[in-house]
């Protein structure tokens, strides 16, 4: 019930072009949703966090998507572009305690120049 | 300004031997988090700090790990007789540690072989 299910595991899309990751959770005391971006050798990096009050959230390009009742959430990126080609990761964090993060396990994604 | 640091940025040992594995978060975050991250997986949670206590420390993998962290600020992650199941890349976290305010803040990590 602590995981979530990340999809696809690899991505690439043609400059412009949209870029869907999805994600899935178990756990109904998920109340924060973040998305990291990481580049090789890097660490993570916070692009956008959603809660479940809202049904989405835009940044920029960056979009997240939620539905509360199937318990999924997805990251739309708009006008994909070459810079994008990173690995994504969601993640859910519980609103009690540690607010430790539970992570999918990754998009990685290449955006075609 | 400063983000979080670690270090040693690399790091190659011998199975068998201890390694320790050092985070500085960010001045003033009150919560600090260790993951793992194997190669082509996601992170995985190893433990969590709160001030200098640990009161989360479920994703330890074996009683080989431990961590420690002073004086609210710097932790480190020690490994003792490392394992080739060891290698990984481990990545420190800091965070305000708030309800409203859960941003985790990463290093760029410690890539880890165990030969």
């Amino acid at each position: 019930q602590q995981q979530v299910k990340q999809s696809p595991q690899s991505l690439i899309v043609q400059k412009g072009g949209i870029s869907i990751i999805n994600c899935a959770y178990e756990n109904t005391a998920f109340d924060y949703f973040p998305w990291y971006q990481q580049f090789p050798g890097k660490g993570p990096a916070l692009l956008i966090a959603i809660r479940p009050d809202v049904s989405e959230k835009k940044e920029g390009r960056f979009t997240i998507s939620f539905n509360k009742s199937a318990k999924q959430f997805s990251l739309h990126i708009m006008d994909s572009q070459p810079g994008d080609s990173a690995t994504y990761f969601c993640a859910a964090s519980n609103g009690s305690g540690t607010y430790k993060y539970i992570f999918g396990t990754g998009t990685r994604l290449k955006v075609l120049a | 300004g400063a983000g979080v640091s670690q270090s040693p940025s690399n790091k190659v040992t011998e199975k068998g031997k201890d390694v320790e594995l050092r985070c500085d978060p960010i001045s003033g975050h009150t919560a600090l988090y260790w993951y793992r991250q194997s190669l082509g997986q996601g992170l995985e949670f190893l433990i969590y700090f709160q001030g200098n206590s640990a009161p989360d420390k479920s994703g330890l993998p074996s009683d080989r790990f431990s961590a420690e962290r002073t004086g609210g600020s710097v932790s480190t992650l020690t490994i003792q007789r490392t394992q080739q199941e060891d290698s990984a890349v481990y990545l420190c976290a800091s965070s305000p540690g708030l309800a409203f305010d859960r941003t985790q803040y990463f290093g760029p990590g410690t890539r880890l072989l165990v030969l």
